[in-house]
């Protein structure tokens, strides 16, 4: 079964402290793996997608790796605008669906 | 460029009745996708559309409809409102094996 877990569910940062959100992932055969940023009350807003291991994507202070059991987003300074939560999804080469993880809540505080 | 526009915003229906959630696609999109979100669930496919004409069940599909008659609209259908259809609903769109794009959501709550 095409599973994706996020840890941690909730982190706390100071302003300028780095840090990775993880995503692991089980999936028969990854077409694709996907990163969103979610405000809260809007919808999610996609920020990378990789397709295979060992690529790497990067905007701003985010950047996302892939492995194949898992996907990093490191985050390098924090500010406090990057405070949302990111959800992780994968997409399987015999689907059309996208399988998403419940989350990680990130608060940076100045 | 709208994106993918969803109406309404909020909604409060009474159990038993029925209502549909719009969702509109400017961006020529074959793909569209119905999802609710949960708190703690993570957001789940309820159905999924490849094209106008073409329609598929997600994980969550019991209690509702779609239809996918153009490109642009791909409008969900609630039958017999229930309380455990209050959620969060997202509409997205994409060209399939790549990235999804969502709109801003319709809060419903069934009382």
């Amino acid at each position: 079964e095409d599973q994706v877990t996020q840890s941690p569910e909730a982190l706390r940062l100071q302003e300028g402290e780095s840090s990775s959100l993880n995503c692991s992932y089980t999936v028969s055969g990854l077409r694709g793996l996907f990163w969103y940023r979610q405000d809260p009350g809007k919808g999610p807003e996609f920020l990378f997608t990789l397709y295979s291991a060992g690529e790497e994507k990067e905007k701003e202070r985010l950047k996302a790796t892939l492995t194949k059991k898992e996907s990093f987003l490191h985050i390098t300074a924090p500010k406090p605008e990057d405070s949302a939560t990111y959800l992780c999804a994968v997409q399987a080469r015999t689907g059309n669906q996208f399988y998403f993880g419940t989350g990680t809540s990130l608060t940076v505080i100045p | 460029n709208a994106g993918v526009t969803q109406t309404p915003k909020f909604r409060i229906l009474k159990i038993g009745q029925s209502m549909t959630l719009q969702c509109t696609q400017d961006m020529n999109h074959n793909y569209m996708y119905w999802y609710r979100q949960d708190p703690g669930m993570g957001l789940k496919l309820i159905y999924y559309s490849v094209g106008a004409g073409i329609t598929d069940k997600g994980e969550v599909p019991n209690g509702y409809n779609v239809s996918r008659s153009t490109t642009e609209d791909f409008p969900l259908r609630l039958e017999l409102a229930a309380p455990s259809q209050t959620s969060v609903y997202f509409c997205a769109s994409g060209w399939g094996a790549s990235e999804a794009f969502f709109g801003q959501g319709t809060r419903l709550t069934v009382v």
